[in-house]
């Protein structure tokens, strides 16, 4: 199937500080982007949809100037915490869909996922 | 919103049998779902998908089954292995956000050897 990367894997930071996350389609084009975020045995909770060229689309109760959204190209979309706290220690995924169906049919690829720690 | 239900958190079956995971979903404009499995520190990975044109879609040892009037849907692995033992999430897409997808709260399936 398609290849999404998500670089890094782990992350610890100070907290007041910002952290960039950055999540490439490697082998098709994704004019949209997902970013989740999961917290300890619990779902995958969507955060915001990247679009290429446009404004992110944030979900009810994402702050959205702290989790900035950029989506430059048809490959990669990146997501900054800024001024981290360590309430934003969490496990946070991307993906993309495959819009020309590369594997067979609708399903979004995901990331590897980034761990933050914020002490 | 729950929008996608797993009820239950854990699922522990004997390798060689069945395994059926559950899911219920609220929004009637789900047209698409699928199933992922994860394993601790790493993204989901597809396992199978039903679109709702259908009530049965089958990939080897996994099947979906989609009941559209009961807006639930299920995943059956048999028969079981050890290999098996992950978290399910259920995910449903197709809603107002053409292009989003919800996710269930997962079940945690076990399989003893």
């Amino acid at each position: 199937g398609a290849v999404v990367s998500q670089h890094p894997s782990w992350v610890i930071c100070k907290s007041g500080t910002s952290v960039k996350i950055e999540c490439r389609s490697l082998d098709f084009q994704a004019t949209t982007m997902f970013w989740y975020r999961q917290f300890p045995k619990q779902s995958l909770m969507l955060m915001a949809t990247s679009n290429e060229g446009s404004k992110a689309t944030y979900e009810q109760g994402v702050e959205k100037d702290k989790f900035l959204i950029n989506h430059a190209s048809l490959t990669l979309s990146t997501l900054t915490v800024t001024s981290a706290h360590p309430e934003d220690s969490s496990f946070y995924i991307c993906s993309a869909r495959d819009h020309q169906n590369r594997g067979g049919g609708t399903e979004a690829f995901f990331g590897q996922g980034t761990r933050l720690t914020v002490v | 919103d729950q929008q996608v239900k797993q009820n239950s958190p854990s699922l522990s079956v004997q390798e060689g049998r069945i395994s059926i995971l559950n899911c219920d979903y609220t929004n009637s404009m789900f047209d698409y779902f699928l199933w992922y499995k994860k394993y601790p520190a790493e993204g989901p990975t597809f396992l199978i998908s039903i679109s709702s044109i259908k009530d049965k879609n089958e990939d080897g040892r996994f099947t979906v089954f989609l009941n559209k009037s009961a807006k639930h849907l299920s995943l059956h692995i048999v028969p079981s292995q050890p290999g098996d033992s992950a978290v399910y999430f259920c995910a449903a897409s197709g809603g107002y956000n053409n292009n989003d997808m919800r996710f269930g709260a997962g079940t945690r399936l076990t399989v003893k050897p």
